[in-house]
């Protein structure tokens, strides 16, 4: 049973680039959370969808961040341009209603 | 702004022995979750528990809540080299939402 799956897994790119993380939900989960991780942050709910509808994206750090989900099975997380501070892991989660979330391993993205 | 916070923030044993982390929270919360992450891999849920219960266990785990002190416990009992990891306490939401505390990093020594 395979589980949430995102991909690159590493991403080294450069400042002002434009850089797209990827998400395959587990089948059947009806929730597609983002977050991202940093040391001095910790872990940030960044947007989360139900039914592949946006429903909070108070956690999206500004206008150069922004996140779809054009059916149930995929989500993608854009920043353009991208900036060094944006250097993170950036995790997926999915889940059911009420139920506890399932993590995808993570992308690991450095701006230089 | 994290809702849960652990303590202590850093925790290292042997094996055999006991581990215990702690976290506060602010708000009135659903459920409690706690959450393991090993280096490099995303978050694995180990347990939950719903605000209207008190303990509750799985396998090597304990975890306690109180919710008039707003605190949860996580016990881990002979502790394994294999539980070397972050552990994260997080609270939820009437809207489903999981807020995360800053974890507790668990070194298992053999």
């Amino acid at each position: 049973d395979a589980g949430v799956i995102q991909s690159p897994r590493h991403e080294v790119t450069e400042m002002g680039q434009e850089v797209t993380l990827r998400c395959k939900p587990i089948s059947g989960h009806d929730y597609l959370f983002w977050y991202r991780q940093t040391m001095m942050r910790g872990l940030e709910l960044l947007i989360y969808f139900n039914n592949n509808v946006p429903i909070d994206d108070s956690g999206m750090p500004e206008d150069r961040f922004s996140a779809k989900m054009p059916n149930a099975s995929f989500s993608t997380l854009k920043i353009q341009p991208s900036e060094p501070r944006d250097s993170a892991v950036y995790f997926c989660a999915s889940s059911l209603y009420g139920q506890p979330q399932h993590f995808g391993d993570g992308t690991r993205l450095s701006i230089l | 702004s994290q809702q849960g916070e652990e303590d202590p923030q850093a925790l290292s044993i042997q094996e055999g022995e006991n581990a215990t982390m702690n976290c506060s929270y602010k708000t009135s919360i659903n459920n409690l979750q706690w959450y393991r992450q090993n280096s490099g891999r995303g978050l694995v849920h180990l347990i939950l528990i719903r605000s209207n219960e008190r303990e509750k266990h799985s396998g090597r785990l304990r975890v306690t809540l109180d919710t008039s002190k707003k605190s949860s416990s996580l016990l881990i009992t002979a502790s394994r080299a294999a539980d070397t990891a972050s552990y994260f306490c997080a609270t939820t939401d009437s809207w489903g939402k999981l807020q995360f505390g800053a974890g507790t990093q668990v070194v298992v020594t053999p």
